[in-house]
């Protein structure tokens, strides 16, 4: 199975601050063919499901803020978030979905500092 | 309205067998996969398998195979997740995610259902 091992697991972020997450994959998800990394990124808040963020490594999902980036290419992924609000404060987790089983990474708690 | 609606709280033995519901609406049920989730208290999230409401064809985490049966019903569209001999460490919430198909962006799970808690006690 496909690992994804995120950094940090949790970090707090002053207001307005930019917060960094790390995702690396023990496998490339890039399909070069298409050209497309088979990663997106969850943030869930408590007591809710997964919201999605992020799909192909770098779009934004609909709706999504745009101090949500993606980034990254093959085995190693970033998810910034560019000035941090007070509603940011969920888990954040990378998916692989390239590979069959689905995995996710052990997620990363952003609180705020 | 793009919605996955599951079913409610179960409590179950140990040994016991589940079924939680996740009902599709607001947009067209055979074009997109679904997928279901479970999250332990506390902890993070694992997949289980994935079901093609197009003849119900299935593929199961290997760690599930044999407990776990994936179905769907084109006529209420809605999908099943059945999970039998249950054990303590079953305990947790189980989501249905749309993700992948024919008219799909990508095969990220861009809805997810409100999730099911499913306790095994004795």
């Amino acid at each position: 199975d496909i690992v994804l091992t995120q950094s940090p697991d949790s970090l707090a972020v002053s207001l307005g601050e930019r917060a960094t997450i790390n995702c690396k994959s023990s496998q490339s998800l890039l399909y070069s063919s298409k050209n497309k990394n088979y990663l997106a990124w969850y943030q869930q808040k408590p007591g809710q499901p997964p919201k999605l963020l992020i799909y192909w490594a770098s779009t934004r999902e609909s709706g999504v803020p745009d101090r949500f980036s993606g980034s990254g290419s093959g085995t190693d992924f970033t998810l910034t978030i560019s000035s941090l609000q007070a509603e940011d404060v969920a888990v954040y987790y990378c998916q692989q979905y390239y590979y069959t089983p689905r995995t996710f990474g052990q997620g990363t708690k952003v609180e705020i500092k | 309205q793009v919605h996955l609606f599951q079913s409610g709280a179960e409590v179950k033995k140990p040994g016991a067998s589940v079924k939680v519901s996740c009902k599709a609406s607001g947009y067209t049920f055979t074009t997109y996969y679904l997928h279901w989730v479970r999250q332990a208290p506390g902890q993070g999230l694992e997949w289980m398998g994935i079901v093609n409401p197009v003849g119900s064809t299935t593929t199961y985490a290997q760690r599930f195979q044999g407990r776990v049966t994936m179905t769907s019903d084109t006529s209420t569209t809605t999908v099943y997740m059945e999970l039998s001999s249950l054990r303590f460490e079953d305990t947790a919430v189980y989501y249905c995610a749309r993700g992948g198909g024919i008219a799909a962006l990508s095969d990220a799970f861009d809805i997810w259902g409100q999730g099911t808690v499913v306790t095994v006690s004795s």
